[in-house]
């Protein structure tokens, strides 16, 4: 099953503006990360943030943790055509297993 | 640094017959991962290797599905007489040695089936 809720399941907007996309999960984690696929490819990482972060920057990207509502956002700054694609959000359980558990997206389109 | 690589990339198969995929990871990593993803729905965790030892299943891993990971290099993953309902994309990730600092898993590519 599922553990995480990504919101808003779809997000439409135009170049030069910021995308923000929240993530909410059910269990303690050891870390969250978000990973971003093109249509029909693979996953690409973007960022890992672990339980006792609260915020981390990497380039456009501006991933927030909040474990106390078990809730994470991603800001896009500044979006491209290029960054059209579904993100997910990603938690690794904090007991006993390695797997990531993912949500279920959200399909971000950047028009240019 | 190569990446993951999977293959085939595409399966188109009869129900009823066996399938099999190869994912060959990061050269320097001993975690392998499989996942399954359905249209429209994030990946689903199937099972993983930590070196050949595989050391966790999915209850989505029925008893049709089998994997491997001989020598502690490539894995296969094969399922027996395939459903309508395994059409999905497959997808491998490996991550580095565990300590602190690596936990990211790198996914390939994924190898799309579609069961007939």
């Amino acid at each position: 099953s599922q553990q995480g809720e990504e919101d808003p399941q779809a997000l439409s907007i135009q170049e030069g503006e910021n995308a923000t996309m929240n993530c909410s999960y059910k269990t303690s984690i050891n870390n969250l990360q978000w990973y971003r696929q093109n249509s029909g490819r693979g996953l690409v990482h973007l960022i890992l943030i672990r339980s006792n972060e609260r915020e981390k920057h990497s380039g456009r990207l501006r991933v927030t943790l909040d474990t106390s509502k078990k809730s994470s956002s991603l800001l896009i700054t500044a979006s491209r055509a290029a960054d059209t694609a579904s993100y997910f959000c990603a938690t690794e359980p904090a007991f006993g297993s390695e797997k990531l558990v993912f949500g279920k997206g959200t399909k971000l389109t950047v028009n240019p | 640094d190569t990446g993951v690589s999977q293959n085939p990339r595409h399966k188109i198969t009869k129900r009823g017959q066996n399938v099999t995929f190869r994912c060959d990871p990061i050269s320097e990593h001993n975690r392998l991962y499989w996942y399954r993803q359905t249209l429209g729905q994030g990946p689903e965790f199937l099972t993983y290797f930590q070196n050949e030892a595989q050391l966790e299943k999915s209850r989505l891993l029925s008893d049709r599905f089998s994997a491997e990971r001989p020598k502690g290099s490539f894995s296969t993953l094969e399922i027996q007489r395939t459903e309508q309902g395994d059409s999905a994309m497959y997808l491998c990730a490996s991550s580095a040695p565990r300590d602190r600092y690596r936990e990211t898993q790198y996914f390939g590519p994924g190898t799309r089936l579609l069961v007939l």
